[in-house]
């Protein structure tokens, strides 16, 4: 069956451009997670939905990231005004959250890039 | 206190030899716990996971959990250059009733012929 897909896969943006980050997670699973990973780092948290709730969105680094899940499927993941320091890998990854199952699927990620 | 610890490497052990990969963390609360094998340029992949204290064992992987001393651990039997990878521990924290896998930063392993 498909996994987790993301897109772009990468993405190259100018400082100061929005960008908006696409996660499709797995048909059917309630929970959808997007963490950021810098080079040499593991992931880090950014934001957690079940179904469309955003019920954590603790980890997001400034108000300038906003993430929505508003059909509780597909989710994007949007930067305004980014800065170099955004430049990253983005992963998503979504759970079936069921019987206590926290098991992860992970996309691919897309790698942002900014000038 | 970071959420999670995680020594990192690299870890080079020769082919054929057992590998072994430690993790504390810092939720007491934590019941489940995740080990994740990254390749470079890749997302993290499931290996293993664990509930309860004691040995798991699925194939060449053993994961080890003492949950009084918040410490887990992954052994790596028999070890082959394919295994050469970043593992990732996460214990998840609580948020909310639901929990979080929190991810260290990993420790990179690598298997030499």
């Amino acid at each position: 069956g498909a996994g987790v897909s993301q897109s772009p896969r990468y993405k190259v943006a100018k400082r100061g451009q929005d960008v908006a980050l696409r996660c499709d997670p797995i048909s059917g699973h309630v929970s959808l997670f997007w963490y950021q990973q810098a080079l040499g780092q593991g992931p880090e948290f950014l934001t957690y939905f079940q179904n469309e709730a955003q019920l954590d969105k603790s980890g997001l680094p400034s108000d300038r990231f906003f993430a929505e899940r508003p059909e509780g499927s597909v989710s994007t993941l949007k930067i305004q005004r980014t800065q170099q320091e955004d430049s990253a890998v983005y992963l998503c990854a979504s759970s079936p959250m069921t019987s206590g199952s926290y098991e992860q699927c992970f996309g691919p990620g897309t790698r942002l890039t900014v000038t | 206190q970071k959420e999670v610890e995680q020594n990192s490497g690299p870890l080079s052990v020769p082919e054929g030899a057992i590998a072994s990969l430690n993790c504390t963390y810092s939720d007491r609360v934590s019941q489940s716990f995740f080990w994740y094998r990254q390749y470079s340029g890749k997302s993290p992949e499931l290996i293993m996971s664990i509930y309860s204290n004691g040995d798991k064992e699925d194939g060449r992987f053993t994961a080890q959990l003492n949950k009084a001393s918040q410490y887990v651990s992954l052994l790596i039997r028999d070890s082959q250059p394919s295994d050469s990878a970043t593992y990732l521990c996460a214990p998840p924290r609580g948020t909310g009733g639901s929990y979080i896998p929190t991810f260290g930063r990993g420790t990179s392993l690598i298997v030499h012929p």
